[in-house]
């Protein structure tokens, strides 16, 4: 079945800093890839997603890089702030049945 | 207001007893998902369920039964319960399968003693 890895378990950034969390695949069927963010203790909340039809998105000051040769897909954060903190999970899926499989999560610090 | 309920927040319970972990979504969704958070492993997918029937399975138990009275809801039921069951349980929903973006609820608290 599908494997996601999340290759940064931890990641530090001083405020107003870049920060990127990468994400590898192994089913070359996946077509969907959404990221969420887990604060301590509270749910996961949906930050961006990708489709496999484009390679790129972007919103705000998230941009969601996808790249399908290489099956990896990857989170980029501008102009960090501290309520950036928390967990971030990407996750990919094939889509029929909508199941997501998770990475471990990076647990991003944003240092003021 | 909270568009996807699930209680309890909290659950404690003994090894061998039996649980019934509750999920409504109120989003008008048609698709709605389980999955199992713990310090042992990442995210993992549980169940699926579209317009009521169940989709996919991927637990290795049969203590593991979804139960699904309305549309919109979707409950859990854990039997002989064991302590590597306790685990943070999400519920999620969308608006149907098939790559579309899943809200996820609150979760619930198990710890099995």
């Amino acid at each position: 079945g599908e494997k996601v890895e999340q290759h940064e378990s931890t990641l530090s950034v001083r405020e107003g800093d870049s920060a990127v969390i990468n994400c590898t695949y192994t089913d070359t069927a996946s077509s969907y890839f959404p990221w969420y963010k887990q604060e301590a203790g509270k749910s996961l909340h949906f930050v961006i997603d990708i489709r496999s039809n484009v390679d790129r998105k972007q919103s705000q000051r998230l941009t969601v890089l996808l790249d399908k040769k290489a099956k990896r897909f990857s989170l980029h954060i501008t102009a960090t702030q501290p309520e950036d903190s928390a967990i971030y999970f990407c996750a990919a899926s094939t889509g029929g049945n909508n199941k997501l499989t998770f990475g471990q999560g990076t647990v991003l610090s944003v240092i003021p | 207001d909270p568009k996807i309920i699930q209680k309890p927040k909290y659950l404690v319970a003994v090894t061998g007893s039996e649980k019934i972990l509750i999920c409504e979504q109120y989003l008008g969704h048609n698709a709605m998902y389980w999955y199992r958070q713990s310090a042992k492993k990442p995210l993992e997918f549980m169940f699926s369920y579209s317009y009521q029937k169940l989709m996919d399975n991927q637990t290795a138990s049969s203590r593991f039964q979804p139960q699904s009275s309305k549309k919109n809801h979707l409950d859990l039921q854990i039997t002989a319960l064991k302590p590597d069951d306790s685990a943070t349980y999400f519920c999620a929903s969308s608006h149907r399968l098939g790559g579309y973006e899943q809200y996820f609820g609150p979760g619930t608290r198990l710890t099995v003693l």
